[in-house]
């Protein structure tokens, strides 16, 4: 059964930590990519990765860091410098000669 | 301007009727557009995609497209109340950066 997973659902961070969402997929692709939504606004593009051990910022990527050490893996960390980080977070993928990107569930991340 | 726009409603239709989703783009080169359906709370899937001018049919789903007028449309025929959803409409430009719309909330009312 194939697809993407993001987990956990729901996450909580305190002030000055370090979170990471995990995002992976069993769909053979080599893109992937990493969104955020808040309420009332689009998708906005934190990073994203067309192979293994190479990422690029998106227009958001400040206070956020990936890593891409296997093809199926694509974990996002929030760090401390990121003071606003209340939002849905959504994992995405797609074959890079396609342009279709398919999302995971995502994860909300709330600060307390 | 943003570069892909889109009216946020919500756009109020019957059940039964058809509903019409619409959005603009600011990129003249974009090539491939895509329409997803976000229910609350869930994450966006994919209704339909569209490259050429002209119109696209998919069950109670049409995508029009008109790159001359820079519009992207969506029809939902025999609208139901199961289609109420926000509806984001993405446009592919230039080095194939994906913009997404900030999305139609949709409502049907039974």
């Amino acid at each position: 059964d194939g697809g993407i997973t993001q987990s956990p659902k729901y996450l909580f961070r305190k002030e000055g930590q370090n979170v990471t969402l995990s995002c992976e997929q069993n769909l053979n692709h080599d893109a992937m990519y990493w969104y955020r939504q808040d309420p009332g606004q689009g998708l906005r593009l934190i990073y994203y990765s067309q192979i293994v051990n190479d990422f690029q910022k998106g227009d958001i990527a400040e206070g956020y860091s990936v890593s891409r050490e296997k093809k199926e893996s694509f974990p996002l960390t929030v760090t401390s410098a990121q003071k606003n980080p209340t939002a849905f977070y959504l994992c995405a993928s797609s074959r890079i000669s396609e342009e279709t990107q398919y999302f995971g569930p995502g994860t909300r991340l709330l600060v307390l | 301007q943003k570069e892909v726009e889109q009216n946020s409603g919500p756009l109020s239709v019957p059940e039964g009727a058809i509903a019409s989703l619409n959005c603009t783009y600011s990129d003249r080169g974009s090539q491939s557009f895509f329409w997803y359906r976000q229910y609350s709370g869930k994450s966006p899937e994919l209704i339909m995609s569209i490259y050429s001018n002209g119109d696209k049919e998919d069950g109670r789903f049409t995508a029009q497209l008109n790159k001359a007028s820079q519009y992207v449309s969506l029809l939902i025929r025999d609208s139901q109340p199961s289609d109420s959803a926000t509806y984001l409409c993405a446009v592919v430009g230039g080095y194939q950066k994906v913009t997404f719309g900030t999305g139609t909330k949709l409502q049907v009312i039974p």
